[in-house]
């Protein structure tokens, strides 16, 4: 099975930049998710880590360490309208190859102007 | 190329009662999971469809259940409704299982009273 901790809360100002850190214990692994949550919507992908290394995708980073079993999700330049839950997700690596996902409990993430 | 689509998106029950919850996946896709979430619980794998046939499922009883139709096109059914079935239900796809992005839908809200 998977264990996965992230930190409840962070609050950050607008224009700074965050870091929302995730650290797994599992299993088996096949790929850590980041997924952005606003309240009483469905989550939105993110990014996809299944190699050690940085994955940067304009304001957003990821990083994975499977060594450590860890992972950031790095904010830059924060607006507003990044206020929102953001949830770290491992997949497994189950004899049928499939899809799934165990989740942390999200971190909620408060922008500040 | 359309997203997930998830009907209904509102639903509410009455305890004893059944549902049924309907999942289009991403055209092109061939995997489809499911996933309950709630405020304690947070987001919880129910099982996963790919070819028409239950490849993983999670902790969760035997009242749930789902299936895939030839089209990819998935749903599950709850029967016996509890209380605490209420949640919020969401269906990931991807093209296939264990090797890239799953995205989400944008959930069914379930309310068993």
């Amino acid at each position: 099975g998977q264990n996965i901790d992230q930190p409840t809360e962070m609050t950050a100002t607008e224009g700074a930049i965050v870091q929302i850190n995730c650290t797994y214990q599992t299993s088996g692994f096949n790929g850590l998710f980041w997924y952005q949550q606003h309240a009483g919507e469905a989550p939105t992908f993110l990014s996809y880590n299944v190699l050690d290394g940085l994955e940067e995708k304009g304001r957003f980073s990821s990083f994975l360490s499977r060594s450590k079993g860890y992972s950031y999700l790095l904010l830059k330049e924060l607006q507003m309208k990044d206020s929102a839950s953001y949830l770290c997700a491992v997949r497994d690596r189950v004899k049928a190859a499939g899809n799934k996902l165990t989740f942390g409990g999200g971190t909620r993430v408060l922008v500040k102007p | 190329k359309a997203g997930v689509t998830q009907t209904p998106r509102y639903l509410i029950k009455t305890r004893g009662q059944q549902v049924t919850l309907s999942c289009s996946p991403i055209s092109g896709h061939r995997s489809v999971s499911w996933y309950q979430q709630t405020p304690g619980q947070g987001l919880q794998f129910l099982f996963e469809y790919f070819s028409e046939t239950q490849r993983n499922k999670g902790n969760f009883p035997g009242r749930f259940s789902g299936r895939q139709f030839s089209n990819s096109r998935s749903e599950m059914n709850v029967s016996t409704l509890e209380l605490g079935d209420s949640a919020l239900y969401l269906c990931a796809s991807s093209s296939v299982p264990g090797k890239d992005e799953q995205f989400f839908g944008p959930g069914t809200r379930l309310t068993v009273l």
